[in-house]
């Protein structure tokens, strides 16, 4: 069976500094990575995908086979940062399985 | 990408009691899923409902327990019967969306007393 793990439940960073945040899975098969958002008062939303290899927001994310991670980095946080951030695996029959999800604060 | 219009975003019930849950997606959609968020912890799929099927139940969870519903491509229910103080939770549905990923409902926070 897959697993998502997110080793931090919360991580606190002042304006300005960089952000990762980890993400491990186990998963046999060819996975599918994504980290989705809920930012305060909002419905929970693709942040961005691993097979797009696209920026969004200024966050960026590899997919590391040999690490089994997709770790979640960001140079230059922003206030507008601070929200929920899960990474998510998608297995056979388009199930996710989501990790335990990062509380990210950002400090003036 | 598609929009899911969830409701109630919210409520209190007595212990015993069943509530349902509502999710209408703006366009036609062949799976949709179910999943439940408890204080603190990540969020967990119930089950898998297919338009004219009954829907799949992960390890934990059963039909008498959560039936759902899915009577056409865009809607589905979710039933959380007989209903404890366990049961507390955020109930979130979800369907594919754009760019690959998924988009969900706003959720319903359910509070069991």
């Amino acid at each position: 069976a897959q697993r998502v793990t997110q080793p931090e439940k919360l991580l606190s960073v002042f304006k300005g500094a960089p952000v990762e945040l980890k993400c491990n899975y186990s998963y046999s098969g060819s996975p599918e990575l994504f980290w989705y958002v809920q930012y305060s008062r909002q419905r929970l939303q693709l942040l961005l995908r691993h097979i797009s290899r696209e920026s969004i927001k200024g966050f960026t994310a590899d997919l590391n086979k040999g690490e089994t991670s997709f770790h979640l980095k960001k140079p230059f946080a922003q206030e507008e940062d601070s929200a929920m951030y899960y990474c998510a695996l998608r297995a056979a029959g388009n199930k996710l399985t989501f990790g335990g999800g990062t509380r990210v604060l950002v400090k003036p | 990408s598609a929009v899911i219009s969830q409701k109630p975003s919210r409520d209190i019930c007595q212990r015993g009691t069943s509530l349902t849950i509502q999710c209408q997606v703006d366009s036609q959609v062949t799976m949709m899923f179910w999943y439940r968020q408890q204080p603190g912890q990540s969020l967990t799929l119930i089950a898998t409902a297919n338009q004219g099927s009954e829907a799949t139940y992960e390890s934990g969870f059963v039909i008498d327990k959560f039936p759902i519903s899915r009577p056409n491509l865009t809607f589905s229910t979710l039933t959380v019967s007989n209903m404890s103080p366990e049961d507390s939770s955020i109930y979130l549905c979800s369907a594919p969306g754009g760019r690959d990923g998924y988009t969900f409902g706003s959720g319903t926070r359910l509070t069991v007393v």
